[in-house]
């Protein structure tokens, strides 16, 4: 069975950092590319970022450039997602997601679950 | 970097009646090489994640009813469920994959009338 399992969420101050995973089963991880897209309570779906299977072409959205920073490890089938400088607009569920196919044409399923991030004092 | 404007935000439909929502990209996401337009749709339940319908404007993703159905090209698109039912009450998301820049829609919330 396919699954992405999101972990690293909590609780963390204006300022501060977390790193967020997605751990892979089910599918050859290291053929896929992946994405991490965000959800702020009651609100619509936010891509933050992307990355080729690989690892070497990376994108994000303007919104956490230069704060977040996209990783993979094939060999461990995990995603991650570094967010520095945290503010109280980060404050979502985010989810990774999987390209559908491989190579990846850019519509994604499976999803994750998703991890609650709260940046407050 | 390309928008996504959906429409309308809410809709309410009657069972067994059409529900129709919209997607505009602010600049076309049809590729000329292929013909193929880079748009997909994602129905979303409560405490759910996003969970895939639709690729290349219309083609179903395996398993999806065919009461849902895509349109569209270039910049406008549809999608159409032909006879609402309950278990479609959620939020539907337009994406477009024209660039690995990604973006969605705002987002419409389905309901029951």
């Amino acid at each position: 069975e396919v699954q992405l399992v999101e972990s690293g969420g909590g609780l963390v101050q204006p300022g501060g950092s977390l790193r967020l995973s997605c751990a892979a089963s089910g599918f050859t991880f290291s053929s896929f590319e992946m994405i991490w897209v965000r959800q702020a309570p009651g609100k619509g779906l936010e891509w933050i970022s992307y990355i080729s299977s690989s690892g070497s072409s990376i994108n994000y959205a303007n919104s956490v450039k230069g704060r977040f920073t996209i990783s993979r490890d094939n060999a461990k089938s995990s995603l991650y997602l570094q967010m520095n400088s945290l503010r109280a607009e980060d404050t979502a569920v985010y989810y990774c997601a999987r390209d559908h196919i491989a190579p990846g044409i850019g519509w994604f399923a499976p999803w994750g679950q998703g991890t609650l991030v709260t940046v407050s004092s | 970097d390309i928008v996504m404007t959906q429409s309308p935000d809410s809709l309410a439909v009657s069972l067994g009646e059409r529900a129709t929502i919209n997607c505009k990209s602010s600049q076309s996401v049809l590729y000329s090489s292929n013909n193929k337009n880079y748009l997909a749709w994602y129905q979303q339940k409560p405490g759910q994640p996003p969970k895939l319908l639709i690729y290349w404007a219309s083609t179903r993703e395996s398993g999806v009813p065919d009461r849902f159905s895509g349109s569209g090209s270039g910049t406008d698109f549809t999608l159409t469920i032909s006879s609402l039912q309950a278990e479609d009450v959620a939020v539907y998301y337009c994406q477009h994959y024209y660039s690995t820049q990604y973006s969605f829609g705002q987002g419409t919330k389905l309901e029951i009338k």
